[in-house]
């Protein structure tokens, strides 16, 4: 099955700076999505992105498709920001709509 | 307004006592997802529904069964909870066409005494 793997696993930033989040899948995709899972667990949803780039606020994000890669950028961080970011895909190969999540990346923004 | 709903939000099930979970939606998808996510980790895919059909992953146990009555319901259950089924529960939807963005209901959190 496909491959999500995340980098970094952890970040730390200091309140004001801006980071980069990155996810890459193994194989062609048709679905995309980031997630930041909040304190209790919940999945909010950040963007739906199988393409192309988006941008909310202080979030952005941009797929290559082509490259198998995913990029959530953040900046201006807040301590709100603090949490797990997934990406999670759905693959062309195999069955589809099996979203399958990436690895993760715990960030902790500190004031 | 919530769009997937999951009961109850906390449950706490004694070892080896069946236990159900429950979700809703409002949203009339066609596909219903069941994620396990224990601490620190990603969450994992145990099944889903396209409509009526019945999709299990491969490794997921035979103590893992779900039920999907209608389009707005899906059930998740457990025969013989044990300690390491202790985790949070995530019931998600999509349409699965089109734009498929799927939506996460607050989960559940499970814990086995």
């Amino acid at each position: 099955g496909i491959q999500v793997e995340q980098s970094p696993p952890d970040l730390i930033l200091q309140e004001g700076a801006n980071s980069t989040l990155r996810c890459n899948f193994s194989d062609s995709v048709n679905n995309l999505q980031w997630f930041h899972q909040n304190p209790w667990g919940q999945l909010i949803n950040l963007f739906y992105i199988p393409s192309g780039t988006k941008q909310n606020g202080r979030l952005s994000a941009t797929t290559v498709a082509t490259e198998r890669y995913s990029l959530l950028y953040i900046s201006s961080s807040q301590t709100t920001d603090s949490g797990v970011y997934f990406c999670a895909v759905d693959s062309y190969g195999g069955a589809t709509n099996k979203l399958i999540f990436g690895t993760g990346t715990l960030l902790a923004v500190q004031p | 307004d919530a769009m997937v709903i999951q009961n109850p939000r906390y449950q706490v099930t004694q070892f080896g006592k069946p236990v159900t979970l429950s979700c809703s939606q409002t949203l009339n998808h066609n596909v219903m997802y069941w994620y396990q996510q224990k601490s620190s980790q990603a969450p994992k895919l145990l099944f889903h529904y396209y409509d009526k059909d019945f999709n299990n992953e491969a490794d997921t146990p035979d103590n893992f069964q779900s039920r999907r009555p209608n389009t707005s319901f899906c059930f998740l259950d457990i025969r013989s909870p044990g300690l390491g089924d202790a985790a949070m529960y995530l019931c998600a939807t999509s349409s699965g066409q089109g734009i498929a963005e799927a939506f996460f209901g607050q989960g559940t959190r499970l814990t086995v005494v």
